[in-house]
């Protein structure tokens, strides 16, 4: 079965940190590139980062970038995204997502998606 | 990085045709043909149903069209049915490291 689990989502404070985990299962991930996603009753969805299908690449949104590491480890089949010096604006709903995409960004496989809740 | 804009609501009777808008700038929408939408149900993850403007992925009806005209592009649903109902979102990424989100459009059966 072609599917996304996340896992690692939880409740923590605002300056700490947090690992999610997305396995992939049912296709051959390390031909794919991987993305992190989020999403806010308020904001909406809005795009974390990217890591190219060989790892040589990534990208992050403006508000994470310097904070967050997207990372790969393909024996495990396992995408992994570190969350440092988390904020409250932070909270979300945190999917992975598969890219097919060449020239492109194209997001044709997501996760179920993991809560991260930032509080004081 | 400004969000791509999206009206917020948008509804039609089953059978009609309704068209949501998508607007950008003439640095992503306007200058490349990298708009996809996706669609939500409520408690659901995002599922993609257009790629670079008009393609659609195998499995989406054809009900489903997308168009792009200057900055704006569009995703039309015609022959509106019940399960057409969920919200829709645009996106345009004009390199990698500018991937954008429009800030949805729930649409309504009537």
């Amino acid at each position: 079965q072609v599917q996304l689990v996340e896992s690692g989502g939880g409740v923590v404070q605002p300056g700490t940190s947090l690992r999610l985990s997305c396995v992939a299962s049912g296709y051959r991930f390390r031909t794919y590139g991987m993305h992190w996603v989020r999403q806010t009753p308020a904001k909406g969805l809005e795009w974390v980062a990217v890591i190219w299908h060989d790892g040589s690449k990534t990208y992050y949104g403006d508000s994470v970038r310097g904070r967050f590491t997207i990372s790969r480890d393909d024996s495990k089949n396992t995408l992994y995204l570190q969350m440092n010096s988390l904020r409250v604006e932070d909270t979300a709903l945190y999917y992975c997502a598969r890219d097919f995409g060449v020239t492109d960004y194209k997001l044709d496989l997501w996760g179920q998606g993991t809560l991260v809740t930032v509080t004081s | 990085q400004s969000a791509l804009t999206q009206p917020p609501s948008a509804s039609g009777s089953p059978g009609q045709s309704v068209a949501i808008s998508c607007t950008g700038t003439n640095s992503d929408i306007g200058d490349y043909n990298y708009v996809s939408w996706y669609q939500q149900y409520p408690g659901k993850a995002p599922k993609l149903l257009i790629y670079e403007v008009n393609k659609r992925p195998s499995g989406v009806p054809d009900r489903f069209s997308g168009s792009k005209s200057g900055n704006t592009a569009s995703l039309t649903v015609s022959g509106l049915q019940a399960e057409d109902e969920a919200d829709y979102y645009c996106t345009s990424n004009a390199d990698s490291q500018n991937f954008k989100f429009g800030g949805g459009t729930r649409l309504t059966v009537l």
